[in-house]
């Protein structure tokens, strides 16, 4: 059974900690992504990685950043975390082809900031 | 920038009637995939359908068919036959051609009445 593994399913962290989201993938998909969603907007992309060691910047990378080493693993860092990252995170993975691949989730991180 | 709007924020319907939601996008490539997630109050992020640009025919799956407007960049979803299962929230999305710049639409809380 495919699987994307997110480390924790809930974490609590004081405002300047550094926060590490993990999340890895079974399927040996080139694309991974990481997610923020809040209510009322919907899932946003904070970054994207399509390879070893490349990522892209999404529609909300300010305050994150990843980290990608190996292909099944997928790092969020939150260098700083403040409030305003208090949020669900969610990793997804994909293999390209010709955009038809649908998105693989895990299930999800729910990260409070104190 | 690709961008993916969803103007229904919540939705009601009876059991067994048919219920569309909607969506349009905006993108300037000519190739591009347009998905349809589902999300229960357990979190989880199930696929539910997928559109090509370039398929002539809409998609259909189950009970689950895409309206797929072209020329008005609309992908609607139709969920026939309704059932108190469907209660939950519903996200359009699309994807580039390599399948990376994968964004989604704010959602729509859609509630099935007995």
């Amino acid at each position: 059974d495919v699987k994307v593994t997110q480390s924790s399913r809930y974490l609590v962290k004081r405002t300047g900690e550094k926060v590490f989201l993990e999340c890895v993938q079974d399927m040996d998909h080139e694309n991974m992504f990481w997610y923020r969603q809040d209510p009322g907007l919907g899932l946003r992309l904070i970054y994207f990685s399509y390879d070893v060691k490349m990522k892209e910047k999404g529609d909300i990378p300010e305050g994150y950043s990843v980290s990608r080493e190996k292909k099944e693993r997928f790092s969020l860092i939150l260098e700083s975390a403040s409030t305003n990252q208090t949020s669900m995170y969610l990793c997804a993975s994909s293999t390209p082809s010709l955009g038809r691949e649908k998105l693989f989730f895990g299930s999800g991180t729910q990260l409070s900031v104190l | 920038a690709q961008k993916i709007t969803q103007t229904q924020p919540g939705m009601f319907v009876q059991e067994k009637e048919a219920v569309t939601l909607d969506c349009t996008y905006d993108t300037s490539d000519p190739s591009y995939g347009l998905f349809w997630y589902k999300q229960p109050s357990s979190g989880e992020m199930i696929f539910l359908i997928y559109q090509g640009s370039y398929d002539q025919q809409n998609a259909t799956e189950g009970r689950y068919s895409l309206n797929f407007q072209k020329a008005r960049k609309s992908a609607n979803l139709v969920i026939s036959a309704s059932q108190l299962g469907d209660s939950a929230m519903y996200f359009c999305a699309m994807s580039d051609n390599y399948g990376q710049n994968f964004v989604f639409g704010p959602g729509t809380r859609l509630s099935v009445l007995p």
